[in-house]
């Protein structure tokens, strides 16, 4: 069973461009999250699909949005790139909801500069 | 809101034990532990739900205190893979403490 795929792997920007960040989920998995992880902050919560609707939100700037196709997969985007969203972006699927385990994928290394 | 975990740091030598404890300011109906070792992602280890029910780890035990609001993480007789840093996670949005970065030393 294929586990949680994000592409790519490394991203290098340019501060005021934009990014979008993909996740595929586990095949089967209905919900998808995306974190941003940083030295000292451990593990933001930025939002959580599910069956393409927009289930939840963390406490992040509307430059940060999301989208769930019907297959599941899951695209981030951050427009305008500030320094500070340099980080390592991770997304997590799950069956179902939150009773259940979630698997991380190897995430995607942005960059900004 | 954010679990808040304790201790942020701890180092052991092989063989000896370590309890890393999560608490919340809001009620919990179940709590996730997680492990990241360096550069890799974050690996599941236990759900505990309210109740008493758990799914996981078999070589690791945790508590849930659902009236303290507060779970803790129990590894005996670590070995030197248990190094990383563990994560406890609240709430329906999964939202995740700050980690406790744990060192096992041979």
């Amino acid at each position: 069973k294929a586990g949680v795929t994000q592409t790519p792997r490394y991203l290098i920007k340019t501060r005021g461009q934009q990014v979008t960040l993909s996740c595929s989920p586990i095949s089967g998995h209905r919900s998808v999250s995306w974190y941003q992880q940083t030295p000292g902050q451990g593990l933001q919560f930025l939002f959580e699909y599910f069956s393409e609707t927009q289930r939840n939100k963390g406490n992040f700037p509307g430059r940060f949005s999301g989208r769930q196709f019907s297959n599941s997969r899951s695209e981030m985007n951050v427009s305008t790139l500030e320094l500070g969203d340099s980080a390592l972006y991770l997304c997590a699927s799950s069956s179902q909801d939150m009773n259940t385990e979630a698997f991380f994928g190897q995430g995607t290394r942005l960059t900004v500069v | 809101q954010q679990p808040v975990q304790s201790p942020q740091a701890v180092i052991l030598r092989e063989g000896e034990d370590a309890v890393i404890n999560c608490s919340s300011s809001k009620a919990l109906y179940s709590v996730h532990w997680y492990r990241q070792k360096h550069g890799e992602a974050p690996v599941f280890l236990m759900i505990l739900l309210k109740g008493g029910e758990q799914k996981g780890h078999e070589k690791i035990s945790a508590s849930f205190n659902e009236k303290k609001q507060q779970s803790s993480l129990y590894l005996t007789a670590s070995q030197l893979s248990y190094s990383g840093t563990y994560f406890c996670g609240t709430g329906r949005n999964l939202i995740f403490g700050k980690g406790t970065k744990l060192s096992v030393k041979p």
